[in-house]
């Protein structure tokens, strides 16, 4: 998936426990995108963001959830006190600066995935 | 607000058998349409952009198709090996993916 990676693969957390998740994108890419999956359901917005600016947090749960794509470094989505709602898998896209400026370039690499199972 | 839906939910299909899948969507101000490929516990796998109405793209026996109002992708001579999920996605002015809920195909030999 042309170079999005995302650690970990699986992560198990009990509830009230805190999860992060690490999203790298395509060297050269400054645009993140999170979206959640559950079990036979489609991919769900949570976040978008650019280098330190976070763009659309709409889909993001306001409490427990938070999200950040620092200077130097991978983006991170990170979930407090875990629940067994949260248990689904989180995947991450990059995209890179569009010159039309306005937000997405002709394509988006997904990740594989991190998969949170809340036990 | 920017709404995908998928049809069929799943279908099944024999090998060399051609058929189409599709993909509705409404959006405010339509930049692209997405189509992607996901196998079970993998990410989604970019196929195609579109970007307005009558054009067209393909990739081996893939062929994407769009309108004002919806998408078709239509698959010929399928194989075994192109069983997944199929998902639609698009892009308006919000700046973000919006997904429908897919459409998981089988081809059997």
């Amino acid at each position: 998936n042309a170079g999005v990676m995302q650690n970990p693969r699986h992560l198990v957390r009990r509830r009230g426990q805190e999860a992060r998740l690490r999203c790298s994108p395509v060297k050269g890419h400054s645009h993140v995108y999170w979206y959640r999956q559950l079990p036979e359901e489609g991919l769900k917005f949570m976040v978008y963001l650019q280098k330190e600016n976070i763009i659309d947090e709409s889909g993001m749960p306001k409490e427990r959830f938070s999200a950040e794509f620092p200077k130097e470094g991978p983006s991170i989505l990170r979930i407090q006190q875990v629940v067994r709602g949260d248990s689904a898998a989180y995947f991450c896209a990059s995209s890179p600066r569009d010159s039309r400026g306005i937000g997405m370039n002709t394509e988006a690499f997904f990740g594989q995935g991190t998969r949170l199972t809340v036990v | 607000e920017d709404q995908v839906t998928q049809s069929p939910e799943a279908l099944r299909l024999q090998e060399g058998e051609s058929s189409s899948l599709n993909c509705s969507y409404t959006v405010s101000g339509l930049r692209g349409l997405f189509w992607y490929r996901q196998d079970p516990g993998k990410g989604p796998e970019f196929l195609f952009t579109l970007y307005s109405a009558g054009e067209e793209k393909e990739k081996e026996r893939l062929k994407a198709t769009l309108t004002k109002k919806e998408s078709f992708l239509h698959i010929t001579a399928p194989k075994p090996e192109d069983s997944a999920t199929y998902l639609c996605a698009v892009w308006g002015n919000t700046g973000k993916l919006i997904f429908g809920q897919g459409t998981t195909l089988q081809v059997k030999p």
